[in-house]
């Protein structure tokens, strides 16, 4: 099974500076099959991107999703308001189980 | 628009069985190439893939879970079905089912489309 870790655990930034979340795989995705998710309160997962870099429908341009092999980062280039809420990254290789990491919680400085 | 919309009890007795129907609408369960799966979100807040059932039937379940999952489904009335047996309290979650992004061979293992979750409590 492939773990994930997110770093860091909480991001303080104000609305317009950049947000830079890390996602660190215990060994290689296969294909860059990683995707990232936000998460608000009392809601599901959304879909921000997946293969790495790929924005899923929808999703503004001020997300970026890089990386591949083990190190892989999302990037908000200027947080808006509605922007602050947990991320999670999710591996979804060849074999199952997929999984997901801890999360990273960007909070309002 | 796919929609999915979980159901079942919110409480269950520990030893007993878990479960919960996922019934979909605007799209069908048998659109080939999607997969059709159950994650499930502890209080903590980390997400954990329970397993899916494919455009085909054909199910795999995380390993962790498997001696005690089964995830069928029910073609006539556009719904799938998780059983978790023998739960414990490590099993309250939120339980959510979700569809993949697109159809794919194999099934591709990320989620466009979420149900709002549903949660579950074990307790006496």
């Amino acid at each position: 099974e492939i773990v994930l870790t997110q770093s860091p655990g909480t991001l303080s930034l104000s609305p317009g500076e950049r947000a830079t979340l890390s996602c660190r795989a215990s060994q290689s995705v296969s294909t860059s099959y990683l995707a990232w998710y936000q998460q608000k309160p009392g809601q599901a997962p959304r879909l921000l991107i997946y293969g790495a870099s790929t924005r899923a429908t929808g999703i503004p341009d001020r997300f970026r999703g890089s990386g591949s092999g083990t190190d892989f980062t999302l990037t908000i280039s200027r947080l808006e308001p509605e922007d602050f809420a947990v991320y999670y990254c999710q591996q979804y290789g060849n074999s199952p189980p997929w999984t997901f990491g801890q999360g990273t919680k960007v909070e309002i400085k | 628009q796919v929609q999915l919309q979980e159901s079942g009890p919110g409480l269950v007795k520990p030893s007993q069985t878990l479960s919960l129907t996922c019934t979909v609408s605007g799209g069908s369960i048998t659109s080939g190439g999607y997969s059709w799966s159950w994650i499930r979100q502890f209080p903590g807040k980390g997400l954990e893939w329970i397993g899916y059932i494919w455009h085909s039937g054909s199910t795999s379940y995380n390993p962790s879970l498997k001696s005690r999952v089964s995830i069928s489904r029910d073609t006539s009335k556009n719904q799938f079905f998780l059983k978790l047996s023998s739960v414990t309290a490590a099993d309250a979650a939120v339980y959510y089912c979700a569809r993949s992004n697109r159809p794919a061979s194999p099934p591709e293992g990320y989620f466009r489309h979420w149900g709002q979750g549903t949660p579950v409590t074990v307790s006496s």
